[in-house]
């Protein structure tokens, strides 16, 4: 069974619900954002990305919004469904030509959809 | 038709013991990397390689290697394991110029 992770920020919801995920970054150097999400006993999954010069990008039930002025970093997920459940992490990316994708990953909320 | 896989799922072993796990990927994609995934879920970068370098996280003991025989393979490997290795290993690849990283399923590592 998962007896890790059960300290992480958790995020309760209603089925059918919209969720927001927040999330501060460090770098505002950082080339992307980008969320993934995991489900329990699987790797990491892309969600949707962000360049850094945009505000918001839409992607289906996902909204990601970008606020530079405070370095933060949003997930909307639009009518919650039970498969949401997971662990979503946020990530900078930087793209270096040596090294490919250099990820840093945020710690992490759990998202628990509740029928 | 996986595009990520790690062997194994699960590794059981004493400490002291040297261990590898092996990861491939049938995507065609020209950089793999290792991420480790702590007790408190925090995931961190350990390696990145592409057939041009390979590049090191200063914080990642030299106990640990990665090596890879063709781009579609990159193993790695642990040497004196100690009970602070234990954790779920990723493997991940992308494609150059593309920011999404897949990964696999992980190998949860348990030094006993």
């Amino acid at each position: 069974g998962e007896s890790v992770g059960l300290h992480l920020p958790t995020l309760s919801v209603q089925e059918g619900d919209n969720s927001i995920i927040n999330c501060a970054y460090s770098n505002s150097a950082s080339d992307y954002f980008i969320w993934y999400k995991q489900e329990s006993g699987k790797g990491p999954q892309f969600i949707i990305d962000i360049r850094s010069n945009m505000d918001k990008r839409q992607g289906q039930r996902v909204t990601v919004l970008l606020n530079k002025t405070v370095k933060h970093l949003s997930l909307q997920i639009a009518a919650t469904q039970p498969g949401d459940s997971a662990v979503y992490f946020c990530a900078e990316n930087n793209w270096e030509e040596a090294a490919g994708n250099k990820l840093t990953f945020g710690g992490g909320t759990r998202v628990l959809v509740k029928p | 038709d996986t595009a990520v896989s790690q062997t194994p799922k699960y590794l059981v072993t004493q400490m002291g013991n040297d261990k590898s796990i092996k990861c491939e990927q049938n995507l065609g994609h020209d950089t793999m990397y290792w991420y480790k995934q702590d007790s408190k879920k925090f995931l961190k970068i350990m390696f990145s390689y592409n057939n041009k370098e390979l590049i090191i996280n200063e914080t990642v003991p030299n106990r640990f290697s990665p090596k890879s025989p063709d781009k579609a393979h990159l193993n790695l490997h642990i040497n004196s394991l100690e009970l602070g290795d234990s954790a779920v290993y990723f493997c991940a690849s992308s494609r150059m110029g593309n920011t999404e990283a897949f990964f696999g399923q992980g190998t949860r590592l348990t030094v006993v």
